[in-house]
Parts: structure tokens; sequence; C-alpha cells
């Protein structure tokens, strides 16, 4: 079963903020987040692993919660480079490590 | 360069006529995968490599084959190719368990 991602899609101006969740019915060892730009693949931008934790580099981070099986990564201060497509993947326990499945995306577009 | 190589890039096919659609690395990865992307759907996977002659079915496995016989090559085959398979096309490698993926640049596939 593919992750629930939320918003499906968001708008915002330079330098606001953003928040994008991935739910899952499934118990997770992993989320991935990934950024498509149109016109090009997706690209890795971090992985989360089971324990809650947090992660993030630059204006970009990622939070884990494992009990409630959800993911949510925090855009702050956008930029117009920020604009594209946000897809999570999720590796669930039990299954297997390469069975990594996406959720249906959120499209974020910075105007400036 | 490290890289996720696919060929082609594009490709009008008629229906039934096979395909092969080809994928390299040059990561020494051990996992590799084969997606699909239609608006609307996300990322659906097809089938995954966990390691040489280690495959597995996806979520859309239906018409399609895969062979992993060298590590750094994973070919998609499609035995008859029908109209509803035309679509977006990626190959993507990771090195292993808790890494994050890196994609190809994807093929576009028109069966006609």
């Amino acid at each position: 079963q593919q992750p629930v991602q939320s918003p499906q899609a968001v708008i915002l101006r330079e330098g606001e903020d953003a928040v994008i969740n991935c739910s899952s019915s499934k118990a997770l060892y992993s989320v991935h987040w990934y950024r498509q730009k149109h016109g090009e693949a997706p690209v890795f931008l971090m992985i989360l692993l089971k324990g809650g934790e947090q992660k993030g580099h630059d204006k970009i981070s990622a939070s884990f919660n494992e009990k409630k099986q959800q993911s949510s990564l925090y855009l702050t201060a956008s930029q117009l480079s920020y604009s594209g497509t946000y897809f999570c993947g999720t590796v669930s326990y039990g299954g297997s490590q390469g069975n990594l499945i996406f959720g249906k995306g959120t499209k974020l577009s910075v105007k400036p | 360069e490290a890289q996720v190589t696919q060929n082609p890039r594009y490709l009008i096919t008629v229906t039934g006529k096979k395909l092969t659609v080809t994928c390299s690395q040059n990561m020494n990865h051990e996992y590799m995968s084969w997606y699909r992307q239609d608006p609307g759907l996300g990322l659906r996977q097809i089938y995954y490599s966990m390691n040489v002659e280690v495959t597995d079915k996806g979520d859309v496995p239906e018409g399609y084959k895969v062979s992993r016989k060298e590590k750094r090559n994973f070919p998609l085959i499609l035995e008859s190719p029908s109209p509803n398979q035309t679509s977006l096309y990626f190959c993507a490698s990771s090195i292993r368990d808790g890494y994050g993926y890196t994609f190809g640049s994807g093929t576009r596939l028109t069966v006609v």
C-alpha cells in the first residue's frame, strides 16, 4: 500500500515555510524523501531510520514518528529552487529492504 | 562520474513487439529497482533486486520481466507491450539497506 502524502499541492511565497506529511498503514523501518523537478529524475534528499529521529540539511529537515507511522518534511524560508514535487518512500518492517514504496507526491510551487 | 544510465531515453513502439530497456550503474550498488511514473499515481515499483540473481516483484509487475546476471546491469523486458504500458520509466540503485537511491534519467515509452 502506498503511503499517503498531504497536502497534494501547496503554493508558497519566497521565505514562507511548508510542511509535507507522509503517513503509512504499516509499521515502518525507514522513510525516504525525494524531490523531482519538472522533466527531471527524482533526487534523494534524506533517509530516516527507526528511532523518531530528525534529520536535515540546509533549511530542509524531516522527522519520523515510528509509533504513529508518520514522517514530516519541513521546508523553512523557502526559495524558488525548492519548487518541485516531493515524494516520500517507505520500507516496511518485516518486508524486503528493496521494496521501497512511494506516495503520490506533493507539488510545491514557490512564487517570488 | 557515478551514475545510473538508462537507454533509450525515448521509445515509440507497436503493440506486441518485444523490447528491452537497459539500466546500468557504475557505483557497485547492491540494490536496483524499476519504477513507472504516471500522472497522479506517483512512482510505482515494478521489480527490484537486492543482489545478483535475486529479484522480486514490486506493486505492478504484470507484463514485465527483469534479470540481474551482473551486479551493474538490471534490464527491464516487455515481452508483449500494450498501450497501458505507455509511461515514464525510471531505474534506480542504492548501495544497500539504509541508503538513498540514485535515479537514472528516465525512459519515456509510448506503445501504439
